[in-house]
């Protein structure tokens, strides 16, 4: 089964540096989404992008947060100043398009802000 | 607003016996149901979905689960459960992905030998 790809699985990083957590969809899908998981909480949705650009956001999307496709086949999520609740699991996500396609999920990077 | 509850935080089985994953959501129309798999250091995936037709669905993994409308329910079943199964369990609700894509807590799966 195709994957999305999640690099790094782990990143650690001092409060108030930037990070940029990469992904890499499947070849042929056009939407993508990222989410995340702080420990023992639910898994939340931060954003959706298609078409070049943001289709939606949650509220935990705020300025500190932005996303790129860079060079049509990555997918990036940068925070810009990291703060220690910022320390989760991060999922990135894909679909081919449809209201009812299969989302593919990678494997998640660890953040953990220090 | 849609939500998702999944009663049990912890559940604990040996291995052969059957499992119910318990999962009861709020939605205000006709909902897609999931319910994903998260294994240790690994992605979510998804085990099987509802949209429509036959209430019983069947998944991957030998899993199964059945949508009861007039009991809010999408509750996930494997009738022999193995070593390998041991996992988080997420049940999630959505009409579409994004925002109102929504997971429940989960429920974290051990099995013993």
């Amino acid at each position: 089964e195709p994957e999305v790809t999640q690099t790094p699985s782990h990143q650690v990083t001092q409060m108030g540096q930037e990070v940029i957590l990469r992904c890499v969809p499947i070849s042929n899908h056009l939407y993508f989404y990222w989410y995340r998981q702080i420990l023992g909480q639910k898994v939340e949705f931060l954003v959706s992008f298609y078409n070049n650009e943001i289709s939606e956001k949650s509220e935990i999307f705020d300025d500190q947060f932005s996303v790129e496709r860079p060079d049509g086949s990555n997918f990036t999520l940068k925070i810009r100043s990291t703060k220690l609740e910022d320390s989760a699991m991060y999922f990135c996500a894909s679909r081919v398009g449809g209201t009812n396609e299969k989302l593919f999920f990678g494997s998640g990077t660890q953040l953990s802000v220090l | 607003a849609q939500s998702v509850t999944q009663p049990d935080i912890h559940i604990t089985v040996s291995e052969g016996a059957s499992l119910e994953l318990r999962c009861n959501y709020s939605y205000g129309a006709t909902p897609y149901l999931f319910w994903y798999v998260q294994s240790p250091g690994q992605g979510l995936q998804l085990l099987l979905k509802y949209f429509s037709g036959d209430t019983l669905v069947q998944g991957i993994k030998g899993f199964e689960a059945e949508f009861k409308r007039s009991q809010s329910s999408f509750n996930l079943r494997k009738p022999s459960v193995h070593w390998s199964d041991a996992a988080e369990y997420f049940c999630a609700v959505g009409a579409y992905y994004g925002q109102n894509f929504v997971f429940g807590p989960g429920t974290r799966l051990s099995v013993l030998p």
